[in-house]
């Protein structure tokens, strides 16, 4: 597609509910990137794939927290038994290779509230 | 770890004038990129200019350009004759070439206002 695409756009859930955000990456990009924003800071990495593989996983804050990629393309953060501590924007970025010279493109982000 | 530290929370400028937000940075590598993303509230984070270290050169891309200190481990962003438009967060952002190189490292932002 033209840009990154994330769903649902906003999620609210109540705790101890299970919840799953989907990225869809532009198309050909290798490299893909979450990260989670809370209100008014910066933004913290959670998890890098290079095509199906996760190398770089030392993002996730809990075991709560798993992601998937498939046939190198969409991706699944999955969040278990959420935590109201969980709510935040969460941010899909792809990239063409992953190298440090190519530059991030971010999607819209799911904002998440647990209630 | 690399770490990015934006120090100045807040800034606010008149519509016209010139506005520069502050970065620093922290790393022991001697290749890497510099960015400097744009956050409107529409949540997307779009990329404003980016600099490599090994350049000597400023990077600029219209009104905006950077001023890059490589032994100060600084990194300023300056916006030339300010619009309603550049109103919002600024976040200043590393990637190393080598360790972590697949991720960014962002400071914690910048909110810019534009004062009509």
């Amino acid at each position: 597609g033209a840009g990154v695409s994330q769903s649902p756009s906003n999620k609210v859930t109540e705790k101890g509910k299970d919840v799953e955000l989907r990225c869809d990456p532009i198309s050909g990009h290798t490299a893909l990137y979450w990260y989670r924003q809370s209100l008014g800071q910066g933004l913290e990495f959670l998890i890098y794939f290079q095509g199906n593989s996760a190398p770089d996983k030392s993002g996730l804050p809990s075991d709560r927290f798993s992601a998937e990629r498939t046939g190198g393309s969409v991706s699944t953060l999955t969040i278990q038994r959420t935590q109201q501590e969980d709510s935040a924007v969460y941010l899909c970025a792809s990239s063409y290779r992953g190298f440090y010279n190519s530059p991030l493109h971010f999607g819209n982000g799911t904002r998440l509230t647990v209630t | 770890a690399q770490t990015v530290t934006q120090s100045q929370p807040e800034m606010s400028v008149q519509e016209a004038e010139t506005v520069t937000l502050s970065c620093t940075y922290d790393t022991s590598e001697s290749d890497y990129y510099l960015f400097w993303y744009k956050q409107p509230p529409s949540r997307q984070m779009i990329l404003v200019i980016r600099q490599e270290a090994y350049k000597q050169q400023n990077a600029t891309e219209n009104r905006f350009s950077v001023n890059f200190q490589k032994a100060a481990k600084s990194f300023s962003l300056k916006i030339s004759d300010s619009q309603l438009g550049d109103a919002a967060m600024y976040f200043c952002a590393y990637r190393g070439s080598i360790q972590g190189a697949q991720k960014l490292v962002f400071g914690q932002g910048t909110r810019l206002t534009i004062n009509p």
